[in-house]
């Protein structure tokens, strides 16, 4: 049974400051999802990670990908209130989803 | 452009009672699912459908049923309504399934587009 694990699963940081989520899966997948939820409304994609190594940027966010490690990480730079949110990984066949990572950025 | 829609977005329900959640997408998506989302567990599947006429389970489809009639359809049904069902359901499509039939490489990048979710409780 494909397992998805987010850590941590809450994190509150300052503005302006850097940290790394990570998202670590239990069997082999060759792509793996960012999706970004603000409260009481839907997903919406942030990366699509389609191979070993591969890494997205948009804007202050960075997602890559290590297929060997079944890892990928999602990389906050200069954090801005704007990025309050909950992020989820997802890992390719069904598409299953890790529990959410709740980013709360003060000011 | 209206993407997936779903409806409704609120309701309540009493214990035993049955309701259908309906989603509809004007993309020309092959696949589509249903997720349900509570605290702490992230989302967890449902019951999804790779195209018209074909329905799986997914993770968690006891108490559920679906249907595909057509492509832009995908009504979720609760058949007979228990509390453990107060959660909020979301809907979801892509371009996922493997052309032309199972086997074959994905078609686009997979990436599941979604509805606004309907919050759903049951007394």
């Amino acid at each position: 049974e494909l397992k998805v694990e987010q850590n941590p699963l809450f994190l509150s940081m300052q503005e302006g400051k850097n940290y790394t989520i990570y998202c670590n899966y239990s069997t082999t997948s060759d792509r793996l999802y960012w999706y970004r939820q603000d409260p009481g409304k839907n997903l919406e994609s942030l990366f699509v990670l389609l191979s070993n190594g591969a890494v997205k940027q948009e804007g202050r966010l960075m997602a890559s990908l290590d297929t060997k490690a079944r890892l990928s990480t999602l990389h906050i730079t200069a954090a801005v209130h704007d990025l309050s949110a909950t992020y989820f990984c997802a890992v390719d066949k069904r598409l299953t989803f890790g529990e959410g990572t709740q980013l709360t950025v003060n000011p | 452009n209206a993407g997936v829609t779903q409806t409704p977005k609120f309701q309540v329900l009493k214990t035993g009672q049955s309701m259908t959640l309906q989603c509809a997408q004007d993309m020309n998506h092959e696949y589509m699912s249903w997720y349900r989302q509570d605290p702490g567990m992230g989302l967890r599947l449902i019951h999804y459908s790779v195209g018209a006429g074909i329905t799986d389970q997914g993770e968690v489809p006891n108490g559920y049923n679906v249907s595909r009639s057509t492509t832009e359809d995908f009504p979720l049904r609760l058949l007979s309504a228990a509390p453990s069902q107060t959660s909020v359901y979301f809907c979801a499509s892509s371009y996922r399934h493997r052309g032309p039939l199972a086997g074959g490489p994905f078609k686009n990048t997979g990436e599941l587009f979604f509805g606004e979710g309907s919050r759903l409780t049951v007394l």
